[in-house]
């Protein structure tokens, strides 16, 4: 099934702000938005945030989200030690009829 | 508060299958959706199904239709996914997790090893 694309892997310094990017298209991420959810290994996925900006109870507000047409962003502000992860997007594909992940974006604080 | 727990790791041979289970709690059961995503080794995520276990209603990937099959329990508040016909390429670590707008809560995860 056709997925999200990802660029494989991000590197930025401690304290500065990563955009993370999950392009698809308008029968996904262009139609209800996407989640984001990060992942340190070893450890299950923790979601970071749905449809476009909405973050569960204790997710820092210094993540956000955003989408411009088929295009979903991730901002991370003041980069963290505890932040380097693999980071995915997920959306619902309403063609497919299934939810459809990115392929993952290594994030590496410098 | 909500829990998400599976059951263990399971080694099978090729062609056999496997059923994994995961019990729910902290939560009305029946209120939100469930969902099966596996990440094979060193590999990205992959969804694989859906089940309502309002009314075990399920909807599965492409890829798997014909050989998963995903019910509840009600009675116990867990949900269990079935995968037939393991091959090599089964060999991941599979999830459950509870939408709630997004794949809130995660289990810890049961690595399958499919091996000869």
């Amino acid at each position: 099934q056709a997925g999200l694309t990802q660029p494989p892997s991000v590197s930025k310094d401690l304290r500065q702000t990563a955009t993370l990017t999950c392009t698809g298209n308008s029968n996904n991420v262009g139609n209800e938005g996407a989640a984001w959810l990060l992942q340190h290994q070893g450890h299950p996925p923790k979601l970071l945030s749905y449809r476009n900006n909405n973050r569960p109870s204790g997710i820092s507000e210094r993540f956000s989200a955003s989408r411009s047409g088929n295009t979903a962003s991730l901002t991370i502000t003041g980069l963290q030690p505890e932040d380097e992860a693999d980071y995915y997007c997920s959306a619902w594909d309403s063609s497919l009829s299934a939810w459809v992940f990115g392929g993952g974006t290594k994030l590496t604080v410098l | 508060q909500v829990q998400v727990v599976q059951s263990a790791t399971e080694v099978k041979k090729p062609g056999a299958s496997v059923k994994l289970s995961c019990k729910t709690s902290g939560y009305t059961f029946t209120t939100y959706l469930m969902h099966w995503v596996r990440q094979a080794p060193g590999q990205g995520l992959e969804w694989m199904g859906i089940i309502n276990p309002s009314d075990g209603g399920t909807g599965y990937a492409q890829k798997f239709q014909g050989r998963v099959t995903m019910t509840r329990d009600t009675s116990t508040s867990t949900v269990y996914m079935e995968l037939g016909g393991l091959t090599s390429e089964d060999t991941a670590v599979y999830y459950c997790t509870r939408e709630t707008g997004g794949f809130e809560n995660w289990g810890q995860g049961a690595l399958v090893t499919v091996s000869s």
